[in-house]
């Protein structure tokens, strides 16, 4: 069974610095992995994904993340925070052969400080 | 640009009251999926369809039916509703079932049952 774990539930980082987001998955099948970001009271808008292509995966709004097999990650980065970005972010994990699993981790909350 | 359309966006319910929630999408999409959001528990995925007619469940389907009339329609209806149902629901879609594309999602109904 796949599931997806979100080492960190509330991250703080000053506007201007960098962020960096944990996700670590489990999967028995190759899988393709996502983030979403939730602003307040809005639906899941697709920062980016990973499909069996680059490692190295750009997403919108400067995020990226690098797909590390090894180490089972997809973590979530970005050189430089902005207010805009505080929201709730999820890592998902789409392993089984049909595409019908989604299986979301529980979230991370950023917060921007001035 | 409608893409996933959620209604209503807000709704109080009393124990035992029965109720639809909507979701229409615009994109021809095949795949149509719900889930609720309860806090610390990212997503979980309740029914879903891979095209009109055609439904299943998910991980929470219990008191949730669905039915699949149209591709464009995927209600979810809460025959009796229960304070456990409280939750935010949202609807998605993505263009083929069988695929590892991201879903789009609604911007969600906050449900509540007293």
């Amino acid at each position: 069974a796949q599931s997806v774990t979100q080492l960190d539930s509330h991250v703080s980082v000053s506007e201007g610095t960098p962020v960096l987001l944990r996700c670590n998955y489990s999967s028995s099948y190759s899988p393709s992995l996502f983030w979403y970001v939730q602003h307040p009271n809005k639906g899941l808008q697709l920062l980016l994904k990973y499909t069996s292509a680059a490692t190295l995966v750009k997403g919108i709004n400067g995020f990226e993340a690098e797909f590390k097999k090894s180490e089972t990650s997809f973590h979530l980065t970005k050189p430089s925070a902005h207010m805009s970005d505080a929201a709730e972010y999820f890592c998902v994990v789409s392993s089984d052969n049909y595409g019908q699993n989604f299986v979301f981790g529980p979230g991370t909350r950023l917060s921007v400080l001035p | 640009n409608a893409g996933v359309t959620q209604t209503p966006k807000f709704q109080v319910l009393k124990t035992g009251q029965s109720m639809t929630l909507q979701c229409a999408q615009d994109m021809n999409h095949e795949y149509m999926s719900w889930y609720r959001q309860d806090p610390g528990m990212g997503l979980r995925l309740i029914h879903y369809s891979v095209g009109a007619g055609i439904t299943d469940q998910g991980e929470v389907p219990n008191g949730y039916n669905v039915s699949r009339s149209t591709t464009e329609d995927f209600p979810l209806r809460l025959l009796s509703a229960a304070p456990s149902q409280t939750s935010v629901y949202f609807c998605a879609s993505k263009e083929e079932p069988l695929s590892n594309q991201p879903q789009h999602f609604g911007d969600g109904t906050r449900l509540s049952i007293l």
